[in-house]
């Protein structure tokens, strides 16, 4: 089956404790991101990659970090974790080409999500 | 650079009534477009998408038409259920260049039996 797989679902952690979302696709998607999703914000980019090795900021990256090693994964490091990213945390990968060398973008395909509380 | 606006919520409807979320964007070329939707405690999964002006995404019983002239996708289904009760997101996706999808802000729709 299709999917992106999140994990931790539900964490609880305490202000300076680094923490790892990790994030797993099996579609072999080129694209895949980070949001974070708060009431009356919707959903924020934090972090995406096009293809392994290749991240780039999206809109809120301050006190986040990402990598890319494998196609597959694409890990979500909160190294010194602050109570204002307490916060929903998505996934979600596409098979859309970087820079548009299709031509044409896809959909994206959502993890269940990571619900984070930092203290 | 690229944004789209949706309505704000939430909208509270009755089972039946006839539903509208407006979503209107802003982006150069010819973006696709597409309706996600977020059930209660799940992530968002596609619910249509439309890639090029005056086609029409459909799927569940939602329609939504590109328009390029108004800027507009807005989502439309005939008779809502309680069923249909989630969070509903307009997103657009770049033609070429570097491809960020932008996400509007997300709408509440509540139904009521």
């Amino acid at each position: 089956e299709a999917q992106v797989t999140q994990n931790p679902r539900y964490l609880i952690t305490v202000t300076g404790k680094k923490l790892t979302v990790t994030c797993s696709q099996n579609m072999n998607h080129e694209y895949m991101s980070w949001y974070r999703q708060d009431p009356g914000l919707g959903l924020r980019q934090i972090y995406y990659s096009m293809n392994v090795e290749v991240t780039d900021k999206g809109d809120v990256p301050e006190g986040y970090k990402v990598s890319r090693k494998e196609k597959r994964n694409f890990p979500l490091i909160l190294e010194s974790p602050s109570p204002n990213q307490t916060s929903l945390y998505f996934c979600a990968s596409s098979l859309a080409s970087p820079l548009g060398t299709s031509g044409r973008s896809g959909e994206l395909f959502f993890g269940e999500g990571s619900r984070l509380t930092v203290l | 650079g690229d944004s789209v606006t949706q309505m704000e919520g939430p909208v509270t409807l009755s089972e039946e009534a006839f539903l509208t979320i407006n979503c209107t964007y802003t982006a150069t070329g010819y973006p696709s477009l597409f309706w996600y939707v977020q059930y209660p405690g799940e992530g968002l999964q596609l619910l249509l998408k439309a890639t090029k002006a005056d086609d029409k995404g459909s799927n569940k019983g939602f329609e939504a038409t590109y328009r390029k002239e108004t800027t507009s996708f807005h989502l439309e289904k005939g008779s809502v259920q309680v069923s249909d009760s989630a969070v509903y997101f307009c997103a657009l996706s770049p033609y070429g260049g570097s491809y960020i999808p932008t996400f509007g802000r997300g709408t509440s729709l509540i139904v009521h039996p």
